[in-house]
């Protein structure tokens, strides 16, 4: 069964901090992969995705993720962190094309001190 | 920007009472899910739907629950006898046809079960 698996629970960092979120998954096929982030208060919205290709992919608001095949995860990036960027960030996973279900890790929790 | 609709955005319901959280999706979108967050928790896949039918569903998704697309445009959760532990951010998510694999949710519908 597909899973995903994210490292951090709760992340304190300072602005202007670099970031780094892990992300593993658990499939063997050909996966889908997405970030999504949830504000204080809203609903998921997706921060970027991974079909195919350049396996750096870069969404919104300067973030960035990593697809690594051989190592089956999926960490996203921020070189520099903003008080704004305070939310929940959760790793997805969808296998192929169709009506897959979309499985999501547990979260991560970012606070970010002005 | 084509959005996912939800309503109630909150409902306060007693144990052992029906609840029918309604969403309206993007329209030419062909599958349909409901997710489920617990507060604190992560993202639950409950039920996917496509084709008028139940093309996949989570051990969650028990006989309390059902959902239907009565008039082509909404699609409809029934918990039909609630519990404390159904209270929960009930997410709608729809997406494109078989090549699109890119949720995009609603703001959700609270429910708090008391």
């Amino acid at each position: 069964a597909q899973s995903v698996s994210q490292h951090n629970h709760h992340v304190i960092l300072s602005e202007a901090a670099s970031l780094e979120l892990g992300c593993n998954y658990s499939y063997g096929g050909t996966v889908n992969l997405f970030w999504y982030v949830q504000y204080p208060g809203q609903h998921l919205q997706l921060l970027l995705k991974y079909f195919s290709g350049d396996p750096l992919v870069k969404g919104i608001k300067g973030f960035e993720a990593e697809f690594i095949k051989s190592k089956f995860s999926f960490n996203l990036r921020k070189p520099s962190v903003q008080w704004s960027d305070t939310a929940e960030y959760f790793c997805a996973v969808n296998r192929g094309t169709g009506g897959f279900k979309t499985i999501f890790g547990a979260g991560t929790r970012l606070f970010v001190k002005a | 920007e084509p959005e996912v609709t939800q309503t109630p955005s909150h409902q306060v319901t007693q144990m052992g009472q029906e609840v029918i959280l309604r969403c309206v999706p993007i329209s030419n979108h062909l599958y349909f899910y409901w997710y489920r967050q617990i507060l604190g928790q992560k993202v639950e896949f409950l039920v996917s739907f496509y084709n008028n039918e139940i093309s996949e569903k989570s051990e969650i998704f028990d006989d309390q629950f059902s959902v239907e697309r009565p008039d082509g445009s909404n699609f409809t959760l029934k918990i039909r006898s609630t519990k404390l532990e159904d209270s929960a951010m009930y997410f709608c998510a729809s997406k494109g046809g078989a090549g699109a694999n890119v949720l995009t949710f609603g703001a959700g519908s609270r429910l708090t079960v008391l």
